[in-house]
């Protein structure tokens, strides 16, 4: 079962935009990720956010964290042509280890 | 250091037949999870093993297994394959079981004919 939901499952916006993907959850959390997957390949992790942090940056990423709305958000700035992937946001919860969302599929035109 | 590396790459095979799938994880990492990848389901977390043992498991029917050797690559064998079990297979390390971030390998794509 997915743990994460993000919005919009699309995104399509021209280079240099800044782009920005939600993420919802269902239950409490240690901490909260963002992966990214480049057409199919390996999911490579972006940014961990712990549930006692409410922003966090890394370079041109920037997570938001509201833990009393069970959601996250990630803002790309200065999109470029190679930010085009696939992103996930994942939490953990118990034994099932990572639980990610279905993901948005974000396409920077350039 | 390198990363974490799966073989085969691509795979195709019939229904009824079975597979191993092979990962090994950066030098020094213990833990080796197993995620399945599909268009429908998504990614679901299928194994986690760490020092020769399964600490975790996920939703997957008996069919799925694995394990874990003393220099820590890993294994997951898929018997009795069905149309279903095609997928992105997807192999993750990590330094300990209790490290929360994963590191991927660029998976094993199956396909069941």
């Amino acid at each position: 079962s997915q743990q994460g939901e993000e919005d919009p499952q699309a995104l399509s916006i021209q280079e240099g935009e800044n782009a920005t993907m939600n993420c919802s959850y269902k239950t409490s959390i240690n901490n909260l990720q963002w992966y990214r997957q480049n057409s199919g390949r390996g999911l490579v992790h972006l940014i961990l956010i712990r549930s006692n942090e409410r922003e966090k940056h890394s370079g041109r990423l920037r997570v938001t964290l509201d833990t009393s709305k069970k959601s996250s958000s990630l803002l790309i700035t200065a999109s470029r042509a190679a930010d085009t992937a696939s992103y996930f946001c994942a939490t953990e919860r118990g034994a099932q280890k990572l639980v990610f969302g279905q993901g948005t599929r974000l396409t920077i035109n350039p | 250091k390198a990363g974490v590396t799966q073989t085969p790459r691509y795979l195709i095979k019939t229904r009824g037949q079975q597979v191993t799938l092979s990962c090994s994880p950066i030098s020094g990492h213990r833990s080796v999870s197993w995620y399945q990848q599909t268009p429908g389901q998504g990614l679901q977390f299928l194994f986690e093993y760490f020092s020769e043992t399964q600490r975790n498991k996920g939703n997957f029917p008996g069919r799925f297994s694995g394990r874990q050797f003393s220099n820590s690559r890993s294994e997951m064998n898929v018997s009795t394959l069905e149309l279903g079990d095609s997928a992105l297979y997807l192999c993750a390390s990590s330094l300990s079981s209790n490290q929360e971030t994963q590191y991927f390998g660029p998976g094993t794509r199956l396909l069941v004919l």
